[in-house]
């Protein structure tokens, strides 16, 4: 079946600092791939998106491509900032017998220190 | 335009009741799935509702069902509660023909004791 695999958490930043948050995926097809964001006490902010091999999605400084031949769609952003503490979930769509749904990774805390 | 809503925001429960939790979907959304969320997990599919029918299931057993009503709302009701059932559950929907993009409601928090 499908699924996802994301670093492990937290990681600790300071402000300004470059961000990686590592997502590799198993799927049969072709996924579309996703970046959502969890900020404390809330539900999820799809971040960005790539439906396709070498797409890259992109929002809020964050980017992220979908890399086919690895199998990874790794986030990041080049200078993060505190109000950027959240935890972020890789996730991929697939069609199949359960409809269009989403597969999670386990989710990465991340806590950006002023 | 008004996003994915959803009612109540917390709710403590009995082991061995019943709950029903609702959600609005976002404008023009004809898709609705819901998930659950375990403390520190990502989200697990539960199902997906499209034209007021079952579009698809995860690995939940039955006592998880669900409906979708005309104006697209839907429920979520959990019979026979477990204390494994305490979760933040939430609801996501998505535009006709596009249900691989969902848009997620702030979720309920179900605590059962």
């Amino acid at each position: 079946g499908n699924s996802v695999t994301q670093m492990e958490g937290p990681v600790t930043l300071s402000e300004e600092a470059f961000l990686t948050i590592n997502c590799t995926y198993t799927a049969t097809g072709y996924p579309s791939l996703f970046w959502y964001v969890q900020y404390p006490g809330e539900g999820l902010q799809l971040l960005l998106k790539a439906t396709k091999a070498d797409d890259k999605g992109s929002n809020k400084g964050f980017e992220a491509t979908y890399r086919k031949e690895t199998t990874s769609f790794h986030l990041e952003k080049g200078s993060v900032q505190v109000s950027d503490s959240a935890v972020y979930f890789c996730a991929l769509s697939d069609r199949g017998a359960a409809g269009n749904k989403l597969t999670f990774g386990g989710g990465t805390r991340v806590l950006v220190k002023p | 335009e008004t996003g994915v809503t959803q009612s109540p925001t917390h709710l403590i429960k009995t082991r061995g009741q019943q709950v029903t939790l609702r959600c609005s979907s976002q404008s023009g959304h004809n898709t609705v799935s819901w998930y659950q969320q375990a403390l520190g997990q990502g989200p697990q599919f539960i199902f997906q509702y499209y034209r007021e029918e079952e579009n698809g299931r995860g690995n939940f057993p039955p006592r998880f069902s669900g409906l979708q009503f005309p104006n697209y709302s839907s429920e979520l009701n959990v019979n026979a509660l477990e204390l494994d059932d305490s979760a933040l559950y939430l609801c996501a929907s998505s535009l006709p023909g596009q249900s691989y993009e969902q848009y997620f409601g702030p979720g309920t928090r179900l605590t059962v004791t």
